[in-house]
This record gives C-alpha cells, structure tokens and sequence, in this order.
C-alpha cells in the first residue's frame, strides 16, 4: 500500500534560518506529490505540488522537488519567517488508486521564533 | 462561496447520540472527499465521491458511519450512536475530477467532541 513519512517534530527555528522538512513516500503506481500547510486554527490549504520526477513545486517561497530514484520529496526554504509557523502535511495521491485519495504524512509542525 | 463550506464548525454531543456533518464543495467540482483528523491517527481518508456514487467506503472505521451525496453537490456525513474514539476534526476536500494531478482543496473542518 501507499504511505507517506515525513520528520517528526517539532521544528524550532529562528527567523531567516534555513528550512528543510523530510518526506519519503512509498506507492504502488505513479502518485502525485504535495505539500499542504495547516496554520493554527485554520484548515489545510495546498501549498505546492509535483506531478512527475523531477518536477519542482514552488510557493511562497517553499520549493519541494519529486525525486523518484530517492522516493522524496522534502520542502525548503531558504528564509523562514515567523507567519511560516504551522504544521506541514506531505502527501501522495496516485493515479492507480481509483479513488485518488490522499495519503498524508504525520505532519511536522514548524515554530519560527523572532 | 469561493471554497469549500462545512457546518457545523463546532459540534458537542453526547455519547450514543447520532449526529450530522455537512460538506458544501466548490462549484463545478466532480469529486469530493471526506478525512479525519485525530490525535492519534493523524489524517485518514474516510469515504469519496465522485457525483453522488462513492465507490470507495473502504476508508469509512465502522457501519455506524455513513454518508451521502445528493444532486452531485452537497454531501452529509451521519455517524450513529456516537462513541468518544470519534472526537476529531472531520474534514471535507473536492476537486475538479478523480485523477491524481488535481488539487483537493479542504473546507475548515468540523469538530466534533463527544462526551
């Protein structure tokens, strides 16, 4: 079956700092890639997504590339910023699942200090 | 509205008491999913639609859950004689259509406390 890991966390950073949240993904067929954010009290929202190997999403400044050899695709960003606080959901949809759902990570939650 | 709505946003019930969650998609969209959130399970896939047939229940935890979309539009998850294992955010997601490379977009989630 289809699963996803993702980092445990939390990751605390300070403002400026580097960002890089590992995800590693196991499927049957060909899955699509994404990165979702939840920010507190708010529901998820799709931050980027990759349809093929070696696609790069990128968004607000995040960038994640599909990496098949690797079965990864982990998010960075070069300069975080304290709104980036939030948790990171990385998920797989895949097309020979019929239904297409999602196949979520156990999310890594990100804490920006000033 | 411009994404997807559901209702109520907050819930509190009794235990063994049965309750109703609705989902309202973003217009136009074929597919619509149904997740839950929990401490200790994380994101799991419940059930999902594609017009108003759902081909896939697999994901549904129990035959106390169901649920059902009507006119290709809005759809209602009931969970009967509720239980606490099933306090969680339920979450409703759609997209344009089934396939992979189409983004599902989430509505703010229900959630639901039993007590």
């Amino acid at each position: 079956g289809n699963s996803v890991t993702q980092m445990e966390g939390p990751v605390t950073l300070s403002e400026e700092a580097f960002l890089t949240i590992n995800c590693t993904y196991t499927a049957t067929g060909y899955p699509s890639l994404f990165w979702y954010v939840q920010y507190p009290g708010e529901g998820l929202q799709l931050l980027l997504k990759a349809t093929k190997a070696d696609d790069k999403g990128s968004n607000k400044g995040f960038e994640a590339t599909y990496r098949k050899e690797t079965t990864s695709f982990h998010l960075e960003k070069g300069s975080v910023q304290v709104s980036d606080s939030a948790v990171y959901f990385c998920a797989l949809s895949d097309l020979n699942n019929a239904g297409n759902m999602l196949t979520f990570g156990g999310g890594t939650r990100l804490m920006v200090k000033p | 509205g411009a994404g997807v709505s559901q209702s109520p946003s907050n819930k509190v019930t009794e235990k063994g008491k049965d309750v109703e969650l609705r989902c309202d998609p973003i217009s136009g969209h074929t597919a619509l999913y149904w997740y839950r959130q929990s401490l200790g399970q994380g994101l799991e896939f419940l059930i999902y639609f594609q017009g108003n047939s759902a081909p896939d229940k697999s994901g549904l935890p129990s035959d106390r859950f169901s649920a059902e979309r009507t006119g290709g539009s809005v759809s209602t998850l009931t969970i009967q004689r509720t239980q606490q294992e099933d306090s969680a955010v339920y979450l409703c997601a759609s997209s344009l259509e089934r396939y992979s490379n189409q983004p599902q977009h989430f509505g703010d989630g229900t959630r639901l406390s039993i007590l």
